[in-house]
């Protein structure tokens, strides 16, 4: 069973507009919840974080937020831009640090 | 300094045979992790090192996959007797307290 899920495997934006990301997880005992970024034959790349006990954090162009309620969490980009082209991965963090991944939303942004 | 490095960045081998990829954490990381990433998946946990000892190798799919990390730095994840389903992409992490972890460039593993 899937414990991290992001539902949509593409999304395509047009530069200068919004970017939402999302992710839904099942385990209530996840702590914390990460957001990387991974380009080609690279590895991931940290983006932005969020405690269980937060509901929203910023970072520039980045937010990301958390709705313990509904097990949902989202980012948001904007304005997007094109290096922003990449897959984007939600994790989710339980015992020992472990991080469980989503599968992955390849974002596409054009020009 | 550097980021998390791991070699070879590519391995092709015969099904049946035994490959060891390395993995050298950033400088000063007590954490080490080992997660496996197959294609249009998201990474999965392998194993989870604190220091020398492996504190959670829940993630090893079979008795195959073994990881040492002798000197509490460097680590190597040895697969042994290949199978085509171990063609993937791994990739090692490490971190320290409460920091995000820092993933290296994956080693991609061919079975062929």
């Amino acid at each position: 069973d899937q414990q991290v899920k992001q539902n949509s495997p593409s999304l395509s934006v047009q530069e200068g507009r919004i970017s939402i990301l999302n992710c839904d997880y099942t385990n209530s005992m996840f702590d914390y919840f990460l957001w990387y970024k991974k380009y080609p034959a690279e590895g991931p790349t940290f983006l932005i974080s969020i405690s269980s006990i937060k509901d929203k954090n910023e970072d520039g162009r980045f937010t990301v937020f958390l709705n313990k309620s509904a097990k949902h969490l989202s980012l948001h980009i904007v304005p997007s831009q094109p290096g922003d082209s990449a897959v984007y991965f939600c994790a989710a963090r339980g015992s020992n640090y472990k991080l469980t991944f989503g599968k992955g939303t390849l974002l596409t942004v054009n020009p | 300094g550097a980021g998390v490095s791991q070699t070879p960045s590519n391995k092709v081998t015969e099904k049946g045979k035994y490959v060891e990829l390395r993995c050298d954490p950033i400088s000063g990381h007590t954490a080490l992790y080992w997660y496996r990433q197959s294609l249009g998946q998201g990474p999965e946990f392998l194993i989870y090192f604190q220091g020398t000892g492996a504190a959670d190798d829940s993630g090893l799919p079979n008795d195959r996959f073994f990881a040492v990390r002798p000197e509490g730095s460097v680590s190597t994840l040895k697969i042994q007797r290949t199978e085509r389903g171990d063609s993937a992409v791994y990739l090692c992490a490490s971190g320290t307290g409460d920091s995000p972890l820092h993933f290296g460039n994956g080693t991609r593993l061919t079975v062929t």
